[in-house]
């Protein structure tokens, strides 16, 4: 297994345009989550996924975006309408659980990130 | 609400010279901690893990932390810094829900001086 993976790199667009993003996660793990992460700050939660139900988003997630996972596998973070205040990087973690839907799971392994320039 | 404090916002460091750098933080419980790091253009990757048991952990790359219920703390350690060993690091502790939400800290560059 190669770890997570996200698509692309790196996005430019201009404002007002929509953009989407991967992420593939390690292939056993059931939970996938998104951050986003802004210059000298922590990653901020997004978003989290148990298999393909989205059972979280943060506030930090407006009406602009949508994220899917549509087979419980790979999953997709689309922005409409983007905004200079939405450049960042977008990252995406995966883990597993140890024992049961409701248990926590192991440390989550996160991908290089995607980051979003915004002009 | 759990949240995480890292005092330090950079750290110059010769290199061979010890290491230590603060966390701190805030949860109602005994709390999944953990440090993270960010090399430029790269993904973060776990440098250690605090579930429970020992509150000394030894992680990889030769970094320990020791987890202090009393002063809410859990820092990071290295005895020998490397030039490699600059980037960013991130402190973290798991939020008290069923899915493990990870709260980070605000991170603390660290440099190497050769």
């Amino acid at each position: 297994d190669t770890g997570v993976s996200q698509d692309p790199r790196h996005k430019i667009t201009k404002r007002g345009q929509n953009v989407t993003f991967r992420c593939d996660p390690i292939s056993e793990h059931n939970r996938l989550y998104w951050y986003r992460q802004t210059l000298g700050q922590g990653p901020e939660f997004l978003t989290y996924f148990q298999n393909e139900a989205q059972l979280e988003k943060s506030r930090l997630l407006s009406d602009r975006f949508s994220a899917e996972r549509p087979k419980g596998s790979f999953s997709t973070l689309e922005i409409q309408r983007t905004e200079q205040g939405d450049s960042a990087m977008y990252l995406c973690a995966s883990s597993h659980t140890g024992g049961g839907t409701s248990g926590r799971s192991y440390e989550q392994y996160f991908g290089p990130g995607t980051r979003l320039t915004v002009t | 609400a759990q949240s995480v404090t890292q005092p330090d916002i950079h750290i110059t460091v010769s290199e061979g010279a010890s290491l230590e750098l603060r966390c701190n933080y805030s949860y109602g419980a005994t709390p999944y901690l953990f440090w993270y790091v960010q090399s430029p253009g790269q993904g973060l990757q776990l440098l250690l893990k605090y579930f429970s048991g020992d509150t000394l952990v030894q992680g990889i790359k030769g970094f320990e932390a020791e987890f202090k219920r009393s002063q809410s703390s859990f820092n990071l350690r290295k005895p020998s810094v490397h030039w490699s060993d600059a980037a960013e690091y991130f402190c973290a502790v798991g939020a008290e829900t069923s899915y493990d939400k990870v709260i980070f800290g605000p991170g603390t560059s660290l440099s190497v001086i050769p």
